[in-house]
């Protein structure tokens, strides 16, 4: 079945650090990929998301690359604020299963001032 | 655009009665709602996607006559955990997706806890 690997966290990192969350996935058909955002008390918030290979999804300063080749969707920011600090969601969804979404273990991170 | 509300945000009830969660769409229709259990410190587990006037389509291991779902319009879909335990506490997320469009757009959550 389809699934979705990240790394475990949490990740704690000081403010203007770089990150990078790995995401790896496997799946049946060919997937779109997203990464959510979960703030602390708040809802999910998609955070951006690529539909094909080699397709970069960027928004407020994290990007992700689709690597086909690889099977990853690995999530950076050059330099994140305390702000940023939120649980990170992986997620992949193929339209031939009805668009559901799998998604990953989550993974925390924590941003020092 | 594309914002979905729950009701309520968060509800306390007692071993053996029943709760509803409300799950609207309130700038779009949505011919898809999908529920989401999500279990502290851990992700969200998919446990039914329901369409617009046909019956919910429940995922392995997710009993359909305790976990009642009903998708009467394209705004509105509902959640019922009849005769709720303490093992049904947890927060139960809603979302919705505009019809051919692979994107979903997710409630707040409702945070469910049974005494």
């Amino acid at each position: 079945g389809d699934s979705v690997t990240q790394m475990e966290g949490p990740v704690t990192l000081s403010e203007e650090a770089f990150l990078t969350i790995n995401c790896t996935y496997t799946a049946t058909g060919y997937p779109s990929l997203f990464w959510y955002v979960q703030y602390p008390g708040e809802g999910l918030q998609l955070l951006l998301k690529a539909t094909k290979a080699d397709d970069k999804g960027s928004n407020k300063g994290f990007e992700a690359t689709y690597r086909k080749e690889t099977t990853s969707f690995h999530l950076e920011k050059g330099s994140v604020q305390v702000s940023d600090s939120a649980v990170y969601f992986c997620a992949l969804s193929v339209m031939e299963y009805g668009n559901k979404l799998v998604f990953g273990a989550g993974t925390i991170l924590r941003v020092k001032s | 655009g594309a914002v979905v509300s729950q009701h309520p945000s968060w509800v306390i009830c007692k071993s053996g009665t029943s709760v509803k969660i409300e799950c609207r769409s309130l700038d779009f229709q949505a011919t898809t709602m999908f529920w989401y259990r999500q279990f502290p410190k851990q992700s969200l587990m998919l446990m039914a996607t329901s369409n617009e006037g046909s019956k919910a389509t429940y995922e392995q291991g997710v009993e359909k006559d305790k976990f009642l779902i009903n998708h009467a319009s394209l705004t509105l879909s509902t959640l019922t955990v009849t005769s709720a335990h303490p093992e049904d506490s947890s927060f139960y997320i809603c979302s919705a997706s505009h019809p051919g469009f692979y994107e979903q757009y997710f409630g707040p959550g409702t945070r469910l806890t049974v005494t």
